[in-house]
């Protein structure tokens, strides 16, 4: 199985700052890899498949970069919306996730 | 728009069995994969396995293979996903999804099980 481990577990940062969120692999997944945003009460949304495109209606703030093991979602500004929890999930080899990073509002 | 709808709340005994059903609007049926994933209270997402609308294969997580059935009904554009054997570590939300983690990925709303005694 492929393990995703995310980094950091939580992250305290202010509105119209910028966040950089880690996902790192225990063994390569190519580009399969995909970001979730997932706010309380709610089904996950997807941000960003296949490493980096983004998906239908996500703002240009949201970028997803990283192949093979080592892999980056980047948050250029954020907005009060964006404060949830962030999930990485691969496909390369079944499916699994990351064990999440809460961004929190300082 | 896309639509997955999941059925409602339930509340099971250890040992029994739970058939969450994901009816699928707004697209064609058969065109894309349904996917389950599970999150128990406070932890990460689970994948559960998927099914092929089209030709019914379905594949498990190795987690899961002994007892989860995922089949479908075309005719009701539905998934279902039945979970045998539950535990009480089975009580979680489970979610239908639809091309997962790729351009038109969509969730269902999610069904909390809970098993209790």
């Amino acid at each position: 199985e492929v393990v995703l481990t995310q980094s950091p577990a939580a992250l305290s940062l202010s509105p119209g700052e910028g966040a950089t969120l880690s996902c790192r692999a225990s063994q390569s997944v190519s580009s399969y890899l995909a970001w979730y945003q997932q706010k309380p009460g709610q089904a996950p949304r997807l941000l960003i498949y296949d490493a980096s495109n983004r998906a239908t209606g996500i703002p240009a703030r949201f970028s997803g970069s990283g192949s093979g093991t080592d892999f980056t979602l980047t948050i250029s500004s954020l907005e009060p919306e964006d404060f949830a929890v962030y999930y990485c999930q691969q496909r390369n080899n079944w499916i699994t996730f990351g064990q999440g990073t809460r961004l929190e509002i300082k | 728009q896309v639509q997955l709808v999941q059925s409602g709340a339930e509340v099971k005994k250890p040992g029994a069995s739970v058939k969450v059903s994901c009816k699928a609007s707004g697209y064609t049926f058969t065109a894309n994969a349904i996917h389950w994933v599970r999150q128990a209270p406070g932890q990460r997402l689970e994948w559960m396995g998927w099914i092929n609308p089209g030709n019914g294969n379905a594949k498990y997580s190795q987690r899961f293979q002994d007892r989860v059935t995922i089949t479908r009904d075309t005719s009701a554009s539905t998934a279902y996903m039945e979970l045998s054997s539950l535990k009480f570590e089975d009580t979680a939300v489970y979610y239908c999804a639809r091309s997962l983690a790729a351009a038109g990925d969509s969730w269902g709303q999610g069904t909390l099980v809970t098993v209790s005694s």
